[in-house]
């Protein structure tokens, strides 16, 4: 069965510093893994997704998520946080057989600090 | 193109009532997906449709839950009777195909409050 854990329901940053979101997976089978956000009353937004071949993925407005197998890991990562990246942030898994059913990590809250 | 879109945007019911949800999916998609997710929790996959074929609805609480995509197009999911616990915002997305793995776009989501 796959899963996800996303370590830390909230975390807060300051305007320009890292971001950093940690996830790690549990599958069985080669991962597909995606990286969510949802702003307050939207819906949810791909930001990025890793399927195969290069490892470290790029997504929209900055972000990128590195897969490494041997950590069982997706971290999202960006290198300097804008007030405008407050929202949710969901990691996702899914594999080959079932692809298209995600399942979905418990999310984390990024606040920004001026 | 235009997003999924969603009504209502918000409901509030008592218990033991009904109440229904539509999704108008991105024209052209054939897979249309209902997630149901609870406040401090990630979205749960309720119904998967191909077209307007069921291919996932192993999560769907169908003594009270039911779904349906006439025509492949547009989707109607209804809760009958409501209880406390199906307060939650539901979300409707679609993708092109069932390929994998395809990227669903997600529609606003309608606010359920159940009383």
């Amino acid at each position: 069965a796959q899963s996800v854990t996303q370590l830390g329901s909230h975390v807060s940053v300051s305007e320009g510093a890292l971001v950093l979101l940690r996830c790690n997976y549990s599958s069985s089978v080669p991962p597909y893994l995606f990286w969510y956000v949802q702003y307050p009353n939207q819906g949810l937004q791909l930001l990025l997704k890793y399927t195969t071949g290069a490892t470290l993925v790029k997504g929209i407005n900055g972000f990128e998520a590195e897969f490494k197998k041997s950590e069982t890991s997706f971290h999202l990562t960006k290198p300097s946080a804008h007030m405008s990246d407050a929202a949710e942030y969901f990691c996702a898994v899914s594999h080959g057989s079932s692809a298209s059913k995600i399942i979905f990590g418990s999310g984390t809250r990024l606040s920004i600090r001026p | 193109e235009a997003g999924v879109a969603q009504s209502p945007r918000y409901k509030i019911i008592e218990k033991r009532q009904s109440v229904a949800f539509w999704c108008n999916p991105i024209s052209g998609h054939a897979t249309l997906y209902w997630y149901q997710q609870i406040l401090g929790q990630g979205p749960k996959l309720l119904i998967q449709f191909q077209n307007n074929g069921v291919v996932d609805d192993s999560q769907l609480p169908k003594d009270r839950f039911s779904a349906e995509r006439l025509k492949g197009v547009d989707s109607t999911l209804k809760i009958q009777p409501a209880k406390l616990e199906d307060s939650a915002v539901y979300l409707c997305a679609s993708s092109l195909a069932r390929l994998a793995p395809d990227t669903q776009y997600f529609g606003p989501g309608t606010r359920l409050t159940v009383l």
